[in-house]
């Protein structure tokens, strides 16, 4: 079955220890997202790729990066993760329709990020 | 600057009781509303879109409606069973051309018991 996958499930770090995270799509979608979910808390939008380009959120600190090395993949990369780091963070994907707006996000299980 | 918000925030309802889920947005001007289901510690699944035009969209025993002008949404949940427990999410799509952004709510936890 077509689908999005993350990896790892889980992920335990230390403060300030560089971590990746990493998104897989089978969908061919154009479109790849990474969310930031804390606990009892809605899905922020961290940043955004339309194929090659990158669309950062204006909130999202430097401290998170991404990386999109073709269709398929997609890194979130932590440079100094922190204790408010801890989260959950979803990656989803999205095809555009023929008005040029995407259509619904597919969305991956998550990577529980854990600060140490 | 578009807020979502979602009431209530937890239920627990017995098994067979018809539910309401409500979803509310402070800026009309969306492209779409969407309504997901995250089960504990997992990703999120989609279960109806409404494009702004529409009024309503209907899948199994799930019914969404959009009222737009309002900045509300409702999803009905028939005939609840044990396996509809897991948190609801609405996401509004902005109506900003070129812009992929889903604004989301913080949910409403529901937990049906047999």
């Amino acid at each position: 079955d077509a689908m999005v996958i993350q990896n790892p499930r889980y992920q335990v770090t230390q403060f300030g220890k560089p971590v990746t995270l990493s998104c897989s799509q089978t969908l061919n979608h154009n479109v790849m997202y990474w969310y930031q979910q804390k606990s009892s808390q809605a899905p922020k939008l961290l940043f955004h790729y339309y194929d090659k380009d990158f669309n950062n959120e204006a909130d999202t600190p430097d401290n998170f990066q991404s990386r999109r090395p073709n269709t398929s993949f997609c890194f979130l990369d932590i440079r100094s993760p922190g204790l408010g780091d801890a989260a959950m963070y979803l990656c989803a994907t999205s095809k555009p329709t023929s008005g040029g707006y995407t259509d619904t996000q597919y969305f991956g299980p998550g990577t529980r990020l854990t600060v140490l | 600057k578009q807020e979502v918000t979602q009431i209530p925030a937890a239920l627990s309802v017995p098994e067979g009781e018809n539910l309401v889920l409500n979803c509310s947005f402070t800026d009309s001007a969306i492209y779409n509303l969407q309504w997901f289901r995250q089960d504990p510690g997992k990703g999120l699944t989609s279960l109806l879109l409404i494009q702004s035009s529409q009024r309503e969209q209907t899948s199994g025993r799930l019914n969404a409606s959009l009222d737009k002008s309002s900045g509300r949404s409702t999803l009905y949940i028939a005939a609840s069973q044990p396996g509809d427990s897991a948190t609801y999410l609405c996401a509004v799509r902005l109506n900003y051309q070129y812009t992929d952004k889903l604004i989301f709510g913080t949910g409403t936890r529901l937990q049906v018991f047999p």
